[in-house]
């Protein structure tokens, strides 16, 4: 059974820092696409951004509203996707979600989701 | 980036009803598109991607349609169940766009 279990979640000041991890298991992670989508209290989802597997180059793709400041990053020997978040501003407030198709599949829509971790900014 | 427009953001429908959203993209997006349910609390779950391909597991009443910048979703018979929020989002290119939801309510 695939599982995603986000975890780092909290309340950050403005300004501040955060890294959210996404633990994975139940599939092949080394060789699947994942990607953060967010949610604002009340609003719609965002996508937050993408890391291809390593065997596919490794590479990472993110909107203009977190370009720059968002660093998705992974390791693979423990299963394991990383959400790096700097420069926080209030509006980065939402839950997170990481999201996946599965192993070799590099579709851009998802089937598997974790449960989601509440980021807070908040002075 | 493509703007993705969903209508009508809200919807009110009885069990048994049949129902469509309508989701329009400002540029052709050919047929990348899914769509997903979302109830409170709880992560996204997609049932339609490609347009019109049904996800494994997912009932059969839940339909799309469409290719190009209009797309829909039909649920043919509405069941208790659906009460839900529906997204569609494109994965045509980067960045990965949703619609802004539209919320289905009973009447």
């Amino acid at each position: 059974e695939v599982q995603l279990v986000e975890s780092g979640g909290g309340l950050v000041k403005p300004g501040g820092s955060l890294r959210l991890s996404c633990a994975a298991s139940g599939f092949s992670f080394s060789n699947a696409w994942m990607s953060w989508v967010r949610q604002a209290p009340g609003k719609g989802l965002e996508w937050v951004g993408r890391i291809k597997s390593k065997t596919d180059g490794g590479t990472t793709d993110y909107p203009a509203p977190v370009k720059g400041r968002f660093t998705i990053s992974r390791d693979d020997s423990k299963n394991t996707l990383y959400l790096q978040l700097n420069s926080l501003a209030t509006e980065d407030t939402a839950v997170y979600y990481c999201t996946t198709r599965g192993a070799y599949d590099s579709s851009g829509y998802w089937g598997y989701w974790g449960q989601g971790t509440l980021l807070t900014v908040s002075s | 980036d493509i703007q993705m427009t969903q209508s009508p953001s809200t919807l009110s429908a009885s069990v048994g009803d049949r129902v469509t959203i309508t989701c329009r993209a400002s540029q052709s997006i050919s047929i990348w598109l899914a769509w997903y349910q979302q109830k409170p609390g709880k992560a996204p779950k997609l049932l339609i991607y490609k347009a019109s391909s049904l996800e494994s597991g997912v009932q059969s009443r839940f339909s799309g349609s469409g290719s190009g910048t209009e797309f829909t979703l039909t649920i043919s018979s509405l069941q208790p169940d659906d009460f839900a929020t529906y997204y569609c989002q494109q994965y045509n290119g980067y960045p990965y766009t949703f619609g802004q939801g539209t919320k289905l309510e009973i009447k």
